[in-house]
C-alpha cells in the first residue's frame, strides 16, 4: 500500500525566511505524481505544485520549489521569501498512474510570523 | 478559484437525518472525487466517478452513497447521520496528469 509521511507536525518561521517542509512516501510503483496542497484557515485546498516522477528536473512555481529524490522516496517543499499569507496547513499527496485517489500525508502546520 | 463548485457551504443537521451535498466539476473534467476531512483522520478518499460511472470506492460507509449525473455534476448523499459524520466534505475535479482540483468544501455539523 502507498503511504505518505510528513514528519513535521508544526513549523514556524519569520517572514522573509526560507522554510523546507519534508515528505517521504512508500511505493513500489514507477510512474506516479506528487503534489503539495496548501490549506489556509479558510479550509480551501489549493494546489501549490506538482511533480511527475519520470521528470528528473525539480518543479518550481514562483517562490515554491521541490526537492524530489526518487531513490530516497523524498519530496520536500521549499518556500522562499516566506510571506504571512503562506501561513497554512500543507499536505503532501501521492497519486500513482492508474490509481483512483490521492493519498495524503497528515499535514504540516506552517506559521509565518511577522 | 479552482473552478469546482460545491453547495451548500455549511450544513447543520440533527442525528438520524439525511443530507445531500452537491458538486460541479471544472469545465471539461469528467472525473469527480469525494473526500472527507475530519479533525482526527485527515483527508480520506470516499468515492470517485468518471463520466457517470463509479470508478473507485474508498472508506465510504454504507450509509453514504453518491452519483454523477449526465451533466457531470455529482451528489453525495449521507443518511442516518451520526455525530461522527461531522466533517468537511470536499469534492475534487480530475484534471490532466492525475491532478485534482478541489472545491471549497461543505462543512457538515451533526448535532
Amino acid at each position: 500500500a502507498q503511504t505518505v509521511t510528513q514528519s513535521q507536525p508544526e513549523m514556524s518561521v519569520q517572514e522573509a525566511e526560507t522554510v523546507t517542509l519534508s515528505c517521504t512516501y512508500d511505493t513500489s510503483e514507477n510512474n506516479y505524481y506528487l503534489f503539495w496542497y496548501k490549506q489556509p484557515p479558510s479550509r480551501q485546498m489549493i494546489l501549490v505544485i506538482r511533480q511527475e516522477a519520470y521528470k528528473q528536473q525539480n518543479a518550481t512555481e514562483n517562490r515554491f520549489s521541490v526537492n524530489f529524490q526518487k531513490a530516497a522516496k523524498s519530496f520536500s517543499l521549499k518556500i522562499s521569501d516566506s510571506q504571512l499569507g503562506d501561513t497554512a496547513m500543507y499536505f503532501c499527496a501521492f497519486h500513482f498512474q492508474g490509481a483512483q485517489k490521492l493519498v495524503f500525508g497528515q499535514g504540516t502546520r506552517l506559521t509565518i510570523n511577522p | 478559484d479552482s473552478g469546482v463548485t460545491q453547495t451548500p457551504k455549511h450544513l447543520i443537521t440533527a442525528t438520524g437525518q439525511r443530507v445531500t451535498l452537491r458538486c460541479s466539476p471544472r469545465s471539461g473534467d469528467l472525473s469527480v472525487y469525494w473526500y472527507q476531512q475530519s479533525l482526527d483522520q485527515g483527508l480520506q478518499f470516499l468515492i470517485q466517478y468518471y463520466n457517470g460511472e463509479e470508478r473507485a470506492k474508498g472508506n465510504i460507509l454504507e450509509r453514504f452513497s453518491a452519483q454523477q449525473f449526465p451533466d457531470l455534476h455529482s451528489e453525495l448523499n449521507l443518511s442516518s447521520l451520526e455525530l461522527g459524520d461531522s466533517a468537511l466534505y470536499f469534492c475534487a475535479s480530475g484534471g490532466p496528469e492525475e491532478t485534482q482540483y478541489f472545491g471549497p468544501g461543505t462543512r457538515l455539523l451533526v448535532l
